[in-house]
């Protein structure tokens, strides 16, 4: 149980695009979710904090009108990477918490999408 | 500023060594979570410590979580090839649901 996915695994896009990634949780229902960025060899950075049906809250630093987040159902949320640059290049790993959950508070992973901007 | 430091970055032993990483932070928490990441693939969840003094151990790892002195420790006992890997510590923020993560440690188990 407790299984996050995200798509695509992978992808390439050329600099001035917009690049959407999924994140679904397909056996649980993600009260919060979240989102990662991981340069190489270097450790997990929070980007934001989505909640469904509200705004997310993104973390110092970050971007909020280049990474656009939408949690649009309890099972799904979307990361838009708007107008993108050759520095957006990175892996992004989105994570989910169940709600409702007494005592873990833990984050399940997704398999990270590895985006190049060209 | 919350801290989340791991201690040795990198790490090279031989199989059948015993060593120990370190995970210490600066905020107040009573979660903390270690993980693993093989190259190119996302986190997988090893132990998760919920209280002061919790112990856990799988195979050769064993985690430990000291609250007070907030620091969590994770021994790996007579090392193999395949516990190469980059371990991650991440220490749940009191009150939100957030992580912060530790800054990893890069193992490779030499055969």
């Amino acid at each position: 149980g407790a299984v996050v996915s995200q798509h695509p695994s992978w992808v390439i896009c050329k600099s001035g695009t917009s690049v959407k990634i999924e994140c679904r949780s397909l056996d649980f229902q993600a009260t919060t979710m979240f989102w990662y960025r991981q340069f190489p060899k270097q450790s997990l950075m929070l980007m934001a904090t989505s909640n469904e049906g509200s705004k997310a809250t993104y973390e110092q630093g970050v971007e909020k009108d280049k990474f656009l987040i939408n949690h649009a159902s309890l099972t799904l949320s979307t990361l838009t990477v708007t107008s993108a640059h050759p520095e957006d290049s990175s892996f992004y790993i989105c994570s989910a918490e169940p709600g409702g959950r007494v005592g873990t508070y833990e984050q399940y992973f997704g398999p990270g999408t590895r985006l190049t901007v060209t | 500023e919350l801290k989340v430091e791991q201690n040795p970055l990198f790490l090279s032993m031989q199989e059948g060594k015993n060593y120990t990483i370190y995970c210490n932070y600066s905020t107040t928490s009573d979660r903390l979570y270690w993980y693993r990441q093989d190259p190119g693939k996302s986190l997988e969840s090893l132990f998760v410590l919920l209280s002061n003094g919790a112990v856990k151990q799988e195979g050769r790892l064993m985690a430990s979580l000291d609250t007070k002195a907030r620091l969590s420790t994770l021994h790996i006992t007579a090392a193999v090839h395949d516990l190469s890997a980059t371990y991650f510590c991440a220490v749940d923020i009191l009150g939100t649901y957030k992580y912060i993560f530790g800054t990893g440690t890069r193992l490779k188990v030499l055969a």
